[in-house]
């Protein structure tokens, strides 16, 4: 079946410092990835759709300018969490959709957990 | 708005248990709808996917079933054991993006031995 990558699935910094999570397609071309943030104990929340070759597009309440998101291949989408705070600690997790198929098709990265000191 | 519901938040049951998890959703305007599996830490296993012409859908010991007219589906588990110990979670599409998909919040699972 479809595998989604994600990388790295732990990181740990400090405040103010930016971090990028890399979803990666491993054997099918994605034109539409989404990256979602999961809270503990709580459910997924989407942050935005990334499309490849186009602006990503963000859910209300979500920060354009704080999650930067890259969808530069039909393979590879990145969210860049700039000047990270202790607040954006979370389990950040993706999913890519495959090109050509249906709505149904959307397989899910093993997550990235996110801790800001 | 699609709101997701589920309940129970959480169940504990002994190995070997049948059981019922629920879910339900505020737009039944939907076109299919996911279970899925999350263990600690970890991404989510999607389980069963019901279109919405259909009733219901198996798997193993998972049966889904999907009323899509009174906004409800279950997920049946039968003859439960310490592995299906997870967070399952119910899925529908909708929203602004296309393919968005609009999760509740989970039942934690325990199946004790």
């Amino acid at each position: 079946g479809a595998v989604v990558s994600q990388h790295p699935s732990r990181v740990i910094c400090k405040s103010g410092t930016s971090v990028k999570i890399e979803c990666r397609s491993l054997d099918f071309q994605a034109t539409t990835m989404f990256w979602y943030r999961q809270f503990p104990k709580q459910s997924l929340m989407l942050m935005a759709t990334s499309n490849e070759g186009s602006k990503a597009t963000y859910e209300q309440g979500v920060e354009k300018d704080k999650f930067l998101i890259n969808h530069a291949s039909l393979t590879l989408s990145t969210l860049t969490v700039t000047s990270a705070h202790p607040e954006d600690s979370s389990f950040y997790i993706c999913s890519a959709r495959a090109s050509g198929g249906t709505t149904d098709t959307q397989y899910f990265g093993p997550g990235t957990r996110l801790t800001v000191l | 708005k699609q709101e997701v519901t589920q309940i129970p938040a959480a169940l504990s049951v002994p190995e070997g248990e049948n059981l019922v998890l629920n879910c339900s959703f505020t737009d039944s305007a939907i076109y299919n709808l996911q279970w899925f599996r999350q263990d600690p830490g970890k991404g989510l296993t999607s389980l069963l996917l019901i279109q919405s012409s259909q009733r219901e859908q198996t798997s193993g010991r998972l049966n889904a079933s999907l009323d899509k007219s009174s906004g409800r589906s279950t997920l049946y588990i039968a003859a439960s054991q310490p592995g299906d110990s997870a967070t399952y979670l119910c899925a529908v599409p909708g929203g602004t993006s296309y393919g968005k998909l609009t999760f509740g919040q989970g039942t934690i699972l325990t199946v004790h031995p």
